[in-house]
């Protein structure tokens, strides 16, 4: 089993259109958590941090269950501008972050 | 205001040959990562320095793979004797320290191995 898994996609989105997705962690004692955004040749770029309950930032929320060792990423009213790929990122008890996959959205008009 | 730096952008280079791959992180920034993303996966950590510490070498995937950080900045990823599966996109990043803090990417180096 991968310490970090994504659904790899990838999902196919009506603009508009609201989309979530999840990523499962193994390790019960990581600490934090992070969602990254990655364009098409592009390097990752944060997108959210997730502590404790979760968190919203306009169209993006991101949320956390440590009993199920889950966090999701909502997004709502999706723009063709965030069609890339999402890296759920999890910083694990040995001091490492420990990146998922990724899965990729793509957003038609 | 610069961010992180890679060099090259882009190489190619015949299997069996060596390659030095250049980053220059944010200065002020204590943590440098080395990552290799091949093609559609995921980010894979190769190698992680902090400060003065001795490396973190737990991700390099074999002794052909080595890196040098001088004076506590500028890093050199040098892969030797080439071969075909090491082509990928290697990524370095950095940040303020080895805490969960948000890591700052470079473009990246994309190595070809023909």
């Amino acid at each position: 089993r991968k310490e970090v898994e994504q659904d790899p996609g990838p999902f196919n989105v009506p603009e508009g259109a609201t989309v979530a997705f999840n990523c499962t962690y193994s390790n019960s004692a990581s600490q934090s958590f992070f969602w990254y955004r990655q364009d098409c040749r592009k390097e990752p770029k944060l997108l959210m941090s997730v502590y404790s309950s979760g968190n919203e930032d306009g169209r993006f929320t991101a949320q956390l269950n440590r009993a199920s060792q889950y966090i999701s990423l909502l997004i709502r009213d999706s723009k063709l501008s965030d069609s890339a790929t999402y890296l759920c990122v999890v910083w694990d008890s040995n001091y490492q972050l420990i990146w998922g996959a990724g899965t990729k959205l793509i957003i038609k008009p | 205001g610069a961010g992180v730096s890679q060099s090259p952008s882009n190489k190619v280079t015949e299997k069996g040959k060596d390659v030095e791959l250049r980053c220059d992180p944010i200065s002020g920034h204590t943590a440098l990562y080395w990552y290799r993303q091949s093609l559609g996966q995921g980010l894979e950590f190769l190698i992680y320095f902090q400060g003065n510490s001795a490396p973190d070498k737990s991700g390099l995937p074999s002794d052909r793979f080595s890196a040098e950080r001088t004076g506590g900045s500028v890093s050199t990823l040098t892969i030797q004797r080439t071969q075909q599966e090491d082509s990928a996109v290697y990524l370095c990043a950095s940040s303020i320290d080895r805490g969960p803090e948000t890591q700052y990417f470079g473009p990246g180096t994309r190595l070809l191995v023909l």
